[in-house]
């Protein structure tokens, strides 16, 4: 059974730094590349950002460019969110979200995602 | 940056009742086009990837089409399990990026 599992979701300060972790199961990690996705309170979906299979290709909403860092670890079956530079629009729940071996950009696979509160 | 418009913002129909939802893009996307169902408290479900094919296990009550800049989401008959809000989303390869549009919220009348 594939699972995603969201972690690292907590309230910080505008300006503060925060990462989320997504641990995979139940696939071959390493095959598939890997989003991030967000939701504001009440709000609809945004993508966040996308890692290539490898890690040897990263892309970014123009929302978060240059404040956020995807990574992975292909060894842990692992995916990372590295946020920075935090405002208080970024507060949102942040899903991972695994690409369908259909087609890219279908994401099959959601995690429960985990909530990131920007706040002073 | 290509946008995504849906419409209605939400309806309400009745059990049984063929309800569609429209979702426009400002620029053609090819049949670059999911379809997703997301319920309270839950995370979205893919439905419908590339305009028109219907995702493994999704029931055949659900089905997409249109390519270029329009497209459309069916349900041939709405059941109460159905309530949620839709929403569609474009993506494209240069340069990659997707965008989802503002959602659709059905309801049963």
């Amino acid at each position: 059974e594939v699972q995603l599992v969201e972690s690292g979701g907590v309230v910080v300060q505008p300006g503060g730094s925060l990462r989320l972790s997504c641990a995979a199961s139940g696939f071959t990690f390493d095959d598939y590349t890997m989003h991030w996705v967000r939701q504001a309170p009440g709000k609809g979906l945004e993508w966040v950002s996308l890692i290539s299979w490898d890690g040897g290709s990263t892309y970014y909403a123009d929302s978060v460019k240059g404040r956020f860092t995807i990574s992975r670890d292909n060894s842990k079956n692992s995916l990372y969110l590295q946020m920075n530079s935090l405002r208080t629009e970024d507060t949102a729940l942040y899903y991972c979200a695994k690409d369908s071996a259909s087609s890219s950009w279908s994401f099959d696979y959601w995690g429960q995602g985990t909530l990131v509160t920007v706040s002073s | 940056d290509i946008q995504m418009t849906q419409s209605p913002s939400s309806l309400s129909a009745s059990v049984g009742d063929r309800v569609t939802i429209t979702c426009q893009a400002s620029q053609d996307i090819s049949n670059y086009l999911n379809w997703y169902q997301q319920k309270p408290g839950k995370a979205p479900k893919l439905l419908i990837y590339d305009a028109s094919n219907l995702e493994t296990g999704v029931p055949s009550r659900f089905s997409g089409s249109g390519s270029g800049t329009d497209f459309t989401f069916t349900i041939s008959s709405l059941q109460p399990e159905d309530i949620a809000t839709y929403y569609c989303q474009q993506y494209d390869n240069l340069p990659p990026e997707s965008t989802f549009g503002p959602g659709t919220k059905v309801d049963i009348k």
